[in-house]
């Protein structure tokens, strides 16, 4: 397994443009996430899947940001009508969920990230 | 809510010196708390981790203790090498079922040889 892949790496769109991010988490891993790093910050939770299922969104995720995890194995981030301020790299991370409430998820393996820049 | 603080940089350090950086969290309950690097070009790495209050987390030179007493988990290095410069990232996750990450902002590390 090569990791988590994300394309594309980078984005450069219009403003009022839609943009579709996708995640390719490593294959066994039955959780997956997406971050949002804006420049000089840590990355920031958005939401995160269990297999298929969208367990939890941030606030930050607003009604023109969507995500889906089809058949639990990739994701896409979708945005819709891009403004300046989405502006960021999107990180894709993804974690074996253990069943252990002790010891929680294994490691989470980050992706290289997707920069998109709104123009 | 949950929050990470970490040592604003950047720090620029020379080869062989002690590099430390603080982080300091907020937090219900007791988390489990995380060193992730990321170097130049490559995406956020595991460093070392730590689950509960005293534990030691260690990898590749690094090391960080868990103080519940202090809210910290601080990051060092005894002998820093140019290969260790990179962006260094504090965090934590509740677990309990809540296994999200939430991450300091960063603190840029460059070592010169």
């Amino acid at each position: 397994d090569t990791g988590v892949s994300q394309n594309p790496r980078h984005k450069i769109t219009k403003r009022g443009q839609n943009v579709t991010f996708r995640c390719d988490p490593i294959s066994e891993h039955n959780r997956l996430y997406w971050y949002r790093q804006t420049l000089g910050q840590g990355p920031e939770f958005l939401t995160y899947f269990q297999n298929e299922a969208q367990l939890e969104k941030s606030r930050l995720l607003s009604d023109r940001f969507s995500a889906e995890r089809p058949k639990g194995s990739f994701s896409t981030l979708e945005i819709q009508r891009t403004e300046q301020g989405d502006s960021a790299m999107y990180l894709c991370a993804s974690t074996l969920a253990t069943g252990s409430s002790i010891f929680g998820d294994t490691e989470a393996f980050f992706g290289q990230g997707t920069r998109l820049t709104v123009v | 809510g949950n929050s990470v603080t970490q040592m604003e940089g950047p720090v620029t350090l020379s080869e062989e010196a002690f590099l430390t950086i603080n982080c300091t969290y907020t937090a219900t309950g007791y988390p489990s708390l995380f060193w992730y690097v990321q170097y130049p070009g490559e995406g956020l790495q595991l460093l070392l981790k730590a689950t509960k209050a005293d534990d030691k987390g260690s990898n590749k030179g690094f090391e960080a203790t868990y103080r519940k007493e202090t809210t910290s988990f601080h990051l060092e290095k005894g002998s820093v090498q140019v290969s260790d410069s990179a962006v260094y990232f504090c965090a934590l996750s509740l677990g309990g079922g809540d296994y999200k990450l939430s991450f300091g902002a960063g603190t840029t590390v460059t070592v010169r040889a």
